[in-house]
């Protein structure tokens, strides 16, 4: 059963407009949240975390939410680039070394 | 700057071969993951290790073996590869403590025939 889901598999956003990906979890247990973004025919990369005693982190054009009591983050680019353009995937994490990931979703930043 | 490196960005095998990716790390990382990406599925966790000669199965751990004799290095094992394990594969290591997040490997796309 998927703990962590990601259920937009893609998402195409005009450039300089804002791009949100959204993520849902199912584990209450979960308290440490992570996006990475993978370009193809690369490993995915760190982008911004966030631990559960916050509702918010920036770092940048980055900010990631995390609503705890309906299970969801989203993350926002704002303004989106075409350098954006990759499959992103959250993670959580219960309070271990281990990391679960979502299905991913596919962000298009067009001219 | 550090580094996970996987021996094979892509790879052709035959069914039924025996297959080893090799995964090494030099930022002296006590934890090492396996995991494979496939479209729609994300990416899952195969095998994992939290130090030398140390293993604990994934999500998905049928059909694969691993091994860590060295701290920097991590191998996936796949015994007698089969169609259905076409995919890509990602190496990962970890310094150890949810906060520090994973540093992944280029992958290795494997492809049987």
């Amino acid at each position: 059963d998927q703990q962590v889901k990601q259920n937009s598999p893609s998402l195409s956003v005009q450039e300089g407009r804002i791009s949100i990906l959204n993520c849902d979890y199912t584990n209450s247990m979960f308290d440490y949240f992570l996006w990475y973004k993978k370009y193809p025919a690369e490993g995915p990369t760190f982008l911004i975390s966030i631990s559960s005693i916050k509702d918010k982190n920036e770092d940048g054009r980055f900010t990631v939410f995390l609503n705890k009591s309906a299970k969801h983050l989203s993350l926002h680019i704002v303004p989106s680039q075409p350098g954006d353009s990759a499959v992103y995937f959250c993670a959580a994490s219960p309070n271990t070394d281990k990391l679960i990931f979502g299905t991913g979703t596919r962000l298009q930043v067009f001219p | 700057d550090v580094k996970v490196t996987q021996s094979s960005r892509y790879l052709v095998k035959r069914t039924g071969e025996k297959v080893f990716l090799e995964c090494v790390q030099d930022m002296d990382h006590e934890n090492m993951f396996w995991y494979r990406q496939d479209p729609g599925l994300g990416l899952r966790l195969i095998y994992f290790s939290y130090d030398v000669k140390m293993k604990e199965k994934g999500d998905i751990p049928e059909g694969y073996s691993v091994s860590r004799e060295k701290k920097e290095r991590f191998s996936l094992i796949l015994e007698s590869a089969s169609t259905n394990q076409t995919s890509m594969y990602l190496c990962a290591s970890s310094l150890g403590g949810q906060f520090y997040g994973y540093t992944f490997g280029s992958g290795t796309r494997l492809t049987v025939v």
